[in-house]
């Protein structure tokens, strides 16, 4: 069975471009995550799906950042206009139903702003 | 956002010893989860503990549920090289569908 994909793996851009990345959850899994992880942190809920719904966004910030899950299967989350600042790891993670302790988690894609 | 505190925040040991690390909360959780993630990769789920005072192994680790749910260990025994990595407890708690991570363990094996 494939896991949560992720891509791309890796991005770099400068400061104040738009930057899109997307997820792949697995087959099956309704509730799908993106989270942030900062260099020597632990991940950190950015928005959380239900199908295609998304039901906590709260940690989600809005001036820059938006995602959206189309037809409650793949996933894209966007910043634009990237900062210095919003160098990280954006991990997408999947579950089936709500159950929040069975997440898989995607590789990730490392975003590095210059 | 909130982060739980684990300890200690790196491991440096050698081949075959034993390892033991800690996470704790301000506030009650009715779960708690054990992550590894090794470089380049997302967090793996290790142990799931759901009773407080739970005590569950899976092949050299243990973990537990502390008594006042608001820590849990977890232990590595004979740590072999592919033991390496960074190690994330996890909490949830009914009513807050979210999952609060810890800041981290890293375990490095010194040859």
């Amino acid at each position: 069975e494939a896991g949560v994909v992720q891509s791309p793996r890796y991005k770099i851009i400068e400061k104040k471009q738009p930057v899109a990345f997307w997820c792949n959850p697995i087959s099956g899994h309704n509730t799908l995550y993106w989270y942030l992880q900062n260099l020597g942190q632990g991940p950190e809920l950015l928005i959380r799906y239900e199908n295609e719904e998304a039901v906590d966004d709260s940690q989600l910030p809005k001036d820059r950042f938006s995602a959206e899950r189309l037809k409650g299967v793949d996933s894209t989350l966007k910043i634009q206009p990237a900062e210095l600042g919003d160098s990280a790891v954006y991990l997408c993670a999947s579950s089936f139903g709500t159950s929040e302790e069975t997440q898989y988690f995607g590789p990730g894609t490392r975003l590095l702003v210059l | 956002g909130q982060q739980l505190n684990q300890s200690p925040q790196s491991m440096f040991i050698q081949e075959g010893e034993d390892v033991s690390m800690n996470c704790t909360s301000s506030s009650i959780f009715n779960t708690w989860l054990w992550y590894k993630q090794d470089p380049g990769e997302g967090p793996v789920l290790l142990i799931a503990l759901y009773k407080a005072g739970e005590l569950t192994s899976n092949g050299r680790l243990t973990a537990q549920f502390g008594i006042t749910r608001k820590d849990s260990f977890l232990n590595i025994s004979a740590s072999i090289p592919s033991d390496v990595g960074i190690y994330f407890c996890a909490g949830h708690s009914f009513g807050n569908e979210k999952l609060t991570f810890g800041t981290g363990t890293r375990l490095t094996i010194i040859p």
